[in-house]
């Protein structure tokens, strides 16, 4: 069975600093990953994703996460985060084409001036 | 790129009453979509994947006869809350998927239920 966990309900950075948000999967074969981010009371938009192919992904906003096979983990990063990047983060896997998505728990990033 | 819409956005109901909640793909056809719902401060629980022309399947623990899903088309499925509680107050959000390529699914902008 497949399983998402991102480490850290709550972040907080600085405008400026570095963001990075963990994320770990489980799954049996090779996974589809994604990254969403959700403002209060919206969907989700999609940041990112991975299917095959090259592992540093570009995503919008100056996103960014790169699958780690061996760590079985897709981390999204940011060199500087902007106070519009304080949003609900959501990891998610799943490993079959048109199947649902398993979701992490979400991560909170809070930006500070 | 590819929009999917929902409404109401935010509905308020009595107990024991009905509700709908409508997921509409835009410029796309779905054939898939994908019923979620998210209580605050939570992750996105699949509830039902369903196809367009079939029964919805349903998640384990999700009461099929309560969460009424229909997929009458490409374009469009339903979800209805039927003699619904305060516990099913809850964000409700919809996604399509247009095809296999990539797995990507489109989300809705999501349906706030408040059951008093």
């Amino acid at each position: 069975a497949q399983s998402v966990t991102q480490l850290g309900s709550h972040v907080s950075v600085s405008e400026g600093a570095l963001v990075l948000l963990r994320c770990n999967y489980s799954s049996s074969v090779p996974p589809y990953l994604f990254w969403y981010v959700q403002y209060p009371n919206q969907g989700l938009q999609l940041l990112l994703k991975y299917t095959t192919g090259a592992t540093l992904v570009k995503g919008i906003n100056g996103f960014e996460a790169e699958f780690k096979k061996s760590e079985t983990s897709f981390h999204l990063t940011k060199p500087s985060a902007h106070m519009s990047d304080a949003a609900e983060y959501f990891c998610a896997v799943s490993d079959q084409a048109g199947t649902a998505l398993i979701f992490g728990k979400g991560t909170t990033l809070s930006v500070s001036s | 790129g590819a929009v999917v819409s929902q409404h109401p956005s935010r509905v308020i109901c009595k107990s024991g009453t009905s509700v709908k909640i409508e997921c509409r793909s835009l410029d796309f056809q779905a054939t898939t979509m994908f019923w979620y719902r998210q209580f605050p401060k939570q992750s996105l629980m699949l509830m039902a994947t369903s196809n367009e022309g079939s029964k919805a399947t349903y998640e384990q623990g999700v009461e099929k006869d309560k969460f009424l899903i229909n997929h009458a088309s490409l374009t469009l499925s339903t979800l209805t809350v039927t003699s619904a509680h305060p516990e099913d107050s809850s964000f409700y959000i919809c996604s399509a998927a247009q095809g296999v390529k990539d797995n990507e699914q489109f989300f809705g902008p999501g349906t706030r239920l408040t059951v008093l």
